[in-house]
């Protein structure tokens, strides 16, 4: 059972550059969310969705978009990387009954550096 | 802005004892409530979530949900020195899911 898998697990971009993270569930999650942590900190919430075809805003949206066209998959787009945006990511997926969210299972992470 | 707040510590603890832990928020919608643990270099790994006021206990760890005060704790009964990690609080709400800066909590020998 394969869970969350997001992909790459290490990246080094240059700054001006773009790149997708790409992440993945196979458990039929209606939410999933994109997270950074930055070293020694938190996770900071980027954008978030509740279903197919619906996204909002996190905390920390600037720099970053996302889709998602199926219940699946949820991708995150950085365009014109900077250096601030060197950090780790996260993917997770929970069920989200009832409109309350439930227990998030999370993706192994992406490393990202920006130089 | 929706908060989750935790003391960063460390919190160090020797085995055997009683590590506690806690969690306050600022939205009173919040409708779900999780205990994160986070070792380096890895994931964060559920360990408990809590929906209701009360206890919720689950082997050596406890969750306590207090709506009125908006605050959540964990305890950890026992403690062992693979329980040093760093433990995430989450709340969530209508999709929203807000984390704590985490705490980090050591367990000596």
């Amino acid at each position: 059972n394969a869970g969350v898998t997001q992909t790459p697990k290490f990246r080094i971009l240059k700054i001006g550059q773009s790149m997708t993270l790409q992440c993945t569930q196979d458990m039929n999650h209606n939410y999933m969310y994109w997270y950074r942590q930055d070293p020694g900190m938190g996770l900071k919430l980027i954008y978030y969705s509740v279903g197919a075809g619906i996204t909002d805003k996190g905390e920390v949206p600037n720099g970053y978009n996302v889709s998602r066209s199926t219940t699946e998959d949820f991708p995150l787009r950085l365009e014109l990387a900077a250096p601030s945006q060197t950090s780790v990511y996260f993917c997770a997926s929970s069920y989200g009954g009832r409109g309350s969210n439930t227990e998030a299972f999370f993706g192994q992470g992406t490393r990202l550096t920006v130089v | 802005q929706k908060e989750v707040e935790q003391n960063s510590g460390p919190l160090s603890v020797p085995e055997g004892a009683i590590a506690s832990l806690n969690c306050t928020y600022s939205d009173r919608g919040s409708q779900s409530f999780f205990w994160y643990r986070q070792y380096s270099g890895k994931s964060p790994e559920l360990i408990m979530s809590i929906y209701s006021n009360g206890d919720k206990e689950d082997g050596r760890f406890t969750a306590q949900l207090n709506k009125a005060s908006q605050y959540v704790s964990l305890l950890i009964r026992d403690s062992q020195p693979s329980d040093s990690a760093t433990y995430l609080c989450a709340v969530g709400s209508q999709g929203n899911l807000i984390f704590g800066k985490g705490t980090k909590l050591s367990v000596k020998p």
